[in-house]
């Protein structure tokens, strides 16, 4: 069965950072591309970045609005994606979520406040 | 940046309805276009991948259509447990893009 499981999320201060994770299992995690998709309260998905798998180069794309702060990184020896999210804004407080497309972790919340 | 938009963004619908779900691209996609539903303080849930192939273990009342810049999602006759929020997505051109979600409820 597959698995994706979140952790790493709390709360923390406006301009500080924190280190997302995600353990997968079940499946060929290095194979894969990782993708993370956030939810801001009461709001729809966004999606955050992607991390191709190393056959397609490991590359990592992100969206705009995250682009020059978070970075996703995997370790396929563990089965785990990162994201490291730095600089945090109010407007970044979200549920942070890892997915392949396919199956979706339960997420982290990511509640950034002073 | 590919623009999805869907359609309604809400609707009331009783069970046993039939129900379809509008997503439109302001590019074309092909087929890389994914139907999602979300529960409330759940994951959302792959129901439809590549515009039209049913996700394993989903049932046979969803089916998507669809290719280039306009997508259906169609629940054949309306369960309880289909009431939810649905979310089609782009994986066609980065940055990839989810639409605003069309909210299903009970009449």
């Amino acid at each position: 069965e597959v698995q994706l499981v979140e952790s790493g999320g709390g709360l923390v201060q406006p301009g500080r950072s924190l280190r997302l994770s995600c353990r997968a299992s079940g499946f060929a995690f290095g194979d894969y591309a990782m993708s993370w998709v956030r939810q801001a309260p009461g709001k729809g998905l966004e999606w955050v970045g992607i991390i191709r798998s190393k056959t397609f180069g490991g590359t990592t794309e992100y969206a705009a609005s995250v682009r020059d702060r978070f970075t996703i990184s995997r370790d396929d020896s563990k089965s785990i994606a990162y994201l490291q999210v730095n600089s945090l804004k109010t407007e970044d407080t979200a549920v942070y979520y890892c997915t392949d497309n396919y199956s979706w972790g339960q997420g982290t919340l990511v509640t950034v406040s002073s | 940046d590919t623009q999805l938009t869907q359609s309604p963004s809400s609707l009331s619908a009783s069970v046993g309805d039939r129900v379809t779900i509008t997503c439109r691209t302001s590019q074309g996609i092909s087929s890389y276009l994914n139907w999602y539903q979300q529960k409330p303080g759940k994951a959302p849930k792959l129901l439809i991948y590549a515009a039209s192939n049913l996700q394993s273990g989903v049932p046979s009342r969803f089916s998507g259509s669809g290719s280039g810049t306009d997508f259906t999602l169609t629940i054949s006759s309306l369960q309880p447990e289909d009431f939810a929020t649905y979310y089609c997505h782009q994986s066609y051109r980065t940055p990839f893009t989810f639409g605003p979600g069309t909210k299903v409820d009970i009449k």
